[in-house]
């Protein structure tokens, strides 16, 4: 499986934008980016997912290399409610089945 | 509340009991996943169903685990002999074919404590 390697934790303060990089250097032609987040006591839940092209939705926006070989989640505005584990991984939708999560980035949104 | 459901969200069973948890998927969803998460580190993935076919296995699913998902709706997962490796969150989720990307939607979780 494509791996992703992803900081540790990163720290923001609140109203400010937070760029949460990932690198996935093997990725192939067919592996979709997607990025998940797990609040505390919860399980994972999807944010956004993007091929080729810089992607946005309510919640944040993903911006993906030329190379596609890294990316970055970008939510404008932290709020304490972004505090959270952020987890990037591949998916080829072509072949149905594991994901693999990585241990994630931990956000701490200071206020 | 139409998302992913799972009971009981907390189980404390002592070593060598045996214990199963249920999942109860999207409805429309023909996908379904287990995976096993513990603390500080990112969900590991257990097995996969589509319908009522368990497609794939992870190696982590020793001959003590299994997972069912008899009509194709609901699935359990049994541990037996309980271990106190087994103590984990185990998180089951869901999905359905034909969209692009197989966005999978994940339940609240299984809190297993094995004393």
């Amino acid at each position: 499986d494509a791996k992703t390697t992803q900081p540790n934790s990163m720290e923001s303060n609140e109203e400010e934008p937070v760029h949460l990089p990932c690198n996935h250097s093997t990725i192939s032609g067919t592996d979709y980016i997607h990025w998940y987040r797990q609040l505390p006591s919860q399980g994972p839940e999807y944010v956004i997912h993007g091929l080729t092209s810089n992607v946005n939705n309510r919640m944040a926006s993903l911006a993906i290399a030329e190379d596609r070989k890294s990316s970055t989640l970008i939510l404008h505005r932290a709020t304490l409610r972004d505090a959270a584990v952020y987890y990037c991984i591949l998916r080829d939708p072509l072949k149905a089945g594991k994901s693999t999560f990585g241990d994630g980035t931990t956000l701490t949104v200071k206020p | 509340d139409t998302g992913v459901s799972q009971d009981p969200r907390h189980k404390i069973t002592k070593r060598g009991q045996n214990v199963t948890f249920r999942c109860d998927p999207i409805s429309e969803h023909n996908r379904l996943y287990w995976y096993r998460q513990t603390l500080g580190q990112g969900p590991e993935f257990l097995t996969y169903f589509q319908n009522e076919a368990q497609l794939e296995k992870s190696r982590l699913l020793s001959d003590r685990f299994s997972a069912e998902r008899p009509k194709g709706s609901f699935s359990t997962l049994e541990i037996q002999r309980t271990e106190q490796g087994d103590s984990a969150m185990y998180l089951c989720a869901s999905s359905k074919t034909g969209t692009p990307v197989d966005e999978q939607f994940f339940g609240p979780g299984t809190r297993l404590t094995v004393l």
